[in-house]
């Protein structure tokens, strides 16, 4: 069964300081991974995918993640949070041999701080 | 482009009440879905539908849920009755194509007293 986990419920950072935001994932064969951020009373906004190829993906707002085949992980990075980073991040996985749904971590609400 | 529209944006009804949800999706998606997101959660799929034919329905409860997507473009989520724990935000997504990168409309808050 497909499942993903982000251990954070939320992560404070400091305006300019760099950004980690975890995610771990469980999934039979090759993963598609992807990151999306909610603003208050707003949809989810894609920020990024992997799909095959460069372990690190860059993505909308200057965010990146790295994907570790090994450590099953795709952790969300920024260089230089800004105030406006804060919101709620959602992982997610979808398995691949067939069509798969999309299985969303429970989020990682990420509060930047002047 | 325009994303995904979906209205009305918040709902308040009383329990046992009908209430209905539209969704437009992206020009030239053909694949529609319906998520359900409670509070401090993640999405959890309720229906896919490529173009009008619901391919996966498998969570979505249907003694009370219905959907439809008739022409295989706008779609409608209905509940009849709603109950006091289906208050939640509902979203819609389409994408090009089945397992294609998903986009998000703004969600239907719903809060059933």
């Amino acid at each position: 069964a497909q499942s993903v986990a982000q251990p954070e419920d939320q992560v404070n950072v400091a305006e300019g300081n760099p950004l980690t935001v975890k995610c771990t994932y469980s999934v039979s064969g090759n993963p598609y991974l992807f990151w999306y951020v909610q603003y208050p009373n707003r949809g989810l906004q894609f920020l990024l995918k992997y799909i095959t190829g460069d372990n690190l993906v860059k993505g909308s707002y200057g965010f990146e993640a790295e994907f570790n085949k090994s450590q099953t992980s795709f952790h969300l990075k920024k260089p230089s949070a800004l105030v406006s980073d804060s919101a709620l991040y959602f992982c997610a996985v979808r398995g691949t041999g067939g069509y798969n749904k999309l299985i969303f971590g429970a989020g990682t609400r990420l509060a930047v701080h002047p | 482009e325009a994303g995904v529209v979906q209205s009305p944006r918040y709902k308040i009804i009383e329990k046992k009440q009908p209430v209905a949800f539209w969704c437009n999706p992206i020009s030239g998606h053909n694949t529609l879905y319906w998520y359900l997101q409670n509070l401090g959660q993640g999405p959890e799929l309720l229906i896919r539908y490529e173009n009008e034919e619901a391919v996966d329905d498998s969570q979505l409860p249907k003694d009370r849920f219905s959907a439809e997507r008739l022409k295989g473009v706008d779609s409608t989520l209905k509940i009849q009755p709603a109950e006091l724990g289906d208050s939640a935000v509902y979203l819609c997504a389409s994408s090009p194509s089945p397992g294609g990168t998903e986009f998000f409309g703004p969600g239907t808050r719903l809060t059933v007293l």
